[in-house]
Order: structure tokens, then sequence, then C-alpha cells
């Protein structure tokens, strides 16, 4: 059963910083990998989607790398603002009708 | 404007009743999803249909049923036999169906909240 982890579960930078959120999948055979970010008490907002034979997809100040046989992605989010507070989840599509799972996300917290 | 409406946005109910909650996309996608989120956790899968009048049980299907009776729409049910139902309710589409080519990408509507007391 394929398992996602995000590391870490909270974060908080101050504004401008760049960073990197961790998402991590225990089945390789995954069909894509989807980055969402939620406002609290909204849903989700696509962000970036990396299909299984692509590296990285950009997407201006965000950059989402895959690395399939390691089970790992990478978002990285350049030059941070406060709008930029929100949970960000990754979700792993399996072959299988799209079937996806997610992981429990991370906080990020931009301070002025 | 093209899109996933879901209603209410906030949802109220005894316990031992049933509730429908609503999920509507005019995006012509083929799939269509329900999650559950509970506070502090990722959404867990409840139910998907990849075509009309088909759909299959997710990871945590217990307690709930749908129906897809039209392409555009997939109401799910909490039942009564859900034993803890208060959760944030997620819908979601995308384009690839059964048997159809296009992409996994899965686009969410805004939610609806439960609460049963």
């Amino acid at each position: 059963k394929q398992e996602v982890t995000q590391i870490p579960a909270a974060l908080s930078v101050p504004e401008g910083e760049n960073l990197v959120l961790n998402c991590s999948f225990t089945d390789s055979a995954i069909y894509n990998l989807q980055w969402f970010r939620q406002d609290p008490g909204k849903g989700l907002t696509s962000l970036l989607l990396i299909q299984s034979s692509q590296r990285e997809q950009t997407s201006g100040r965000l950059n989402a790398s895959l690395d399939k046989s390691s089970g790992r992605s990478t978002l990285y989010i350049a030059a941070s603002q406060p709008g930029d507070s929100a949970t960000y989840l990754c979700a792993v599509s399996d072959t299988n009708a799209g079937k996806s799972t997610f992981g429990d996300g991370t906080t990020l917290t931009v301070k002025p | 404007d093209g899109g996933i409406t879901q209603s209410p946005k906030y949802l109220f109910r005894k316990e031992g009743q049933n509730v429908t909650l609503s999920c509507e996309q005019n995006l012509n996608h083929d799939a269509m999803y329900w999650y559950r989120q509970d506070p502090g956790q990722g959404l867990r899968l409840i139910y998907y249909s990849q075509i009309v009048n088909d759909f299959q049980k997710g990871d945590i299907a217990e307690g709930y049923s749908v129906s897809r009776e039209k392409k555009e729409s997939f109401p799910l049910t909490v039942t009564s036999a859900q034993k803890n139902p208060t959760a944030f309710y997620l819908c979601a589409s995308s384009m690839r169906g059964a048997g159809t080519s296009g992409s996994y990408e899965q686009y969410f509507g805004p939610g609806t909240r439960l609460t049963v007391t």
C-alpha cells in the first residue's frame, strides 16, 4: 500500500527566503505526482503536476522535482512571500484510475 | 466559469440521520472522486467513478454511498453507519476516465464541512 510522507509538518521562514518542501513515497510505480496548496477551510488548488516520465516542472517561483527511483519529490519556492502561507500537500497517483494517496501536508508560514 | 461546485458549504445533522452532499462539475471530466479530510491530516479516498453508472470503493468507503447517474454529478451520502462522520469533505474530478485519454490531474471543489452531533 502506497504511503506518502511530508517533512517537515510545519515550517516558518522570514519573507524573501528560498525554501524546500519534501515529499517521499514508498511505491515507485506511480503515474504522476501533484503538488497542491490549501488555504484554511478551503479546497485544494493544483500547483504543479509531474508525470512519472518527467524530472521537474516549473511555474513562476515554484519548481517541483521528481526522483521516482528514490521515491522523492521536492517543491522549491523562491523568494517566499507572506501570501505563500498555506498548507502544501503532495499526492501520488497510481496507474489504476488515477487513485491518489496524499501526504499530511506541510504548513508554511512566511513572516513579513 | 468552469469548475466544481459543492453544496452546502456547512452542514449540520443529528446523529442517526443520513445526509447527502452535492458535487457538480462542468469541466466535462470523466472521473470524479470523493475525499475526506480530518484536522491536520491529508485526504483519504472514499469513492471514485471513472464513468457514468460505475464507481469503486476507495480506502474508507464503509458508511458511505454514492451514485453516478450523470457525468456532471457525483453525490455522496453519509449514512448513519459511518461512526465518525464529522469531517471536511472534498470532491474532485479529472479529465481521464475508464478507456479514455488525458490527464489524471485533479481539480477540487471548495468542500463541505459536515458536523454531526
